[in-house]
């Protein structure tokens, strides 16, 4: 079945330690995202990639980092600088075609720092 | 400043009761408007893409329209089934065809 994964569902952390979510796609998508969700809030972009090997900070991007390896894995790692970390996370990808950009999201990942 | 809003922040409905969502958008070059539906602690699944005004889109019982400044979301005769958070998206013009998600709109249909 082609999807979008994110591991773990949940995931707990101390204060003052660096965690990574993962996010995989085997939809051949180019364009990977990580946006965070908190209640009340719309999705607010932290980072972006186009093409593998390179990145994009978004809105939000202050205590994060990304890298793009490889086409289908895009890993967000929350540092210990993310100052309220606390948050559901969620994974999108999407392929970008005659100027339009339908971005499809993983099951999302929720973090909760001890 | 592009903005994205929705309203109503929530709504109750009785199954079977009819009604609208609305998606209000100020974006300088719309290039498209999304709808997804979320349900608790998942991620949203991607329902309609509009692209131009006057375009209709329908899946069961959800109708999605567009005009220059709106959007809505039309739910005919609601099931229990329905309930969840609606959000809208809006694409804008411009090299990272940059995406704007409003903060949705909670639906309980009671049975």
């Amino acid at each position: 079945d082609g999807g979008i994964t994110q591991s773990p569902k949940y995931l707990f952390r101390k204060e003052g330690q660096n965690v990574t979510l993962s996010c995989e796609q085997n939809l051949n998508h180019d364009a990977m995202y990580w946006y965070r969700q908190d209640p009340g809030q719309g999705l607010r972009l932290i980072y972006y990639s186009q093409i593998v090997n390179d990145f994009q900070k978004g809105d939000i991007a202050e205590g994060y980092s990304v890298s793009r390896e490889k086409k289908e894995s895009f890993p967000l790692t929350v540092t210990s600088a993310q100052k309220n970390p606390t948050a559901f996370y969620l994974c999108a990808s999407s392929i970008k075609r005659e100027g339009r950009n339908e971005q499809f999201f993983g099951p999302g990942t929720r973090l909760t720092v001890l | 400043e592009d903005q994205v809003t929705q309203s109503p922040e929530a709504l109750r409905l009785q199954e079977g009761e009819s009604s609208s969502l609305n998606c209000s958008y100020t974006v300088s070059g719309l290039r498209g408007l999304f709808w997804y539906r979320q349900d608790p602690g998942k991620g949203p699944e991607f329902l309609f893409t509009l692209y131009s005004a006057g375009e209709e889109k329908e899946k069961e019982r959800l109708k999605a329209t567009l005009t220059k400044k709106e959007s809505f979301l039309h739910i005919t005769a609601p099931k229990p089934e329905d309930s969840a958070t609606y959000l809208c998206a809006v694409q804008v013009g411009g090299r990272d065809d940059k995406i704007i998600f409003g903060k949705g709109t909670r639906l309980h249909i009671l049975p």
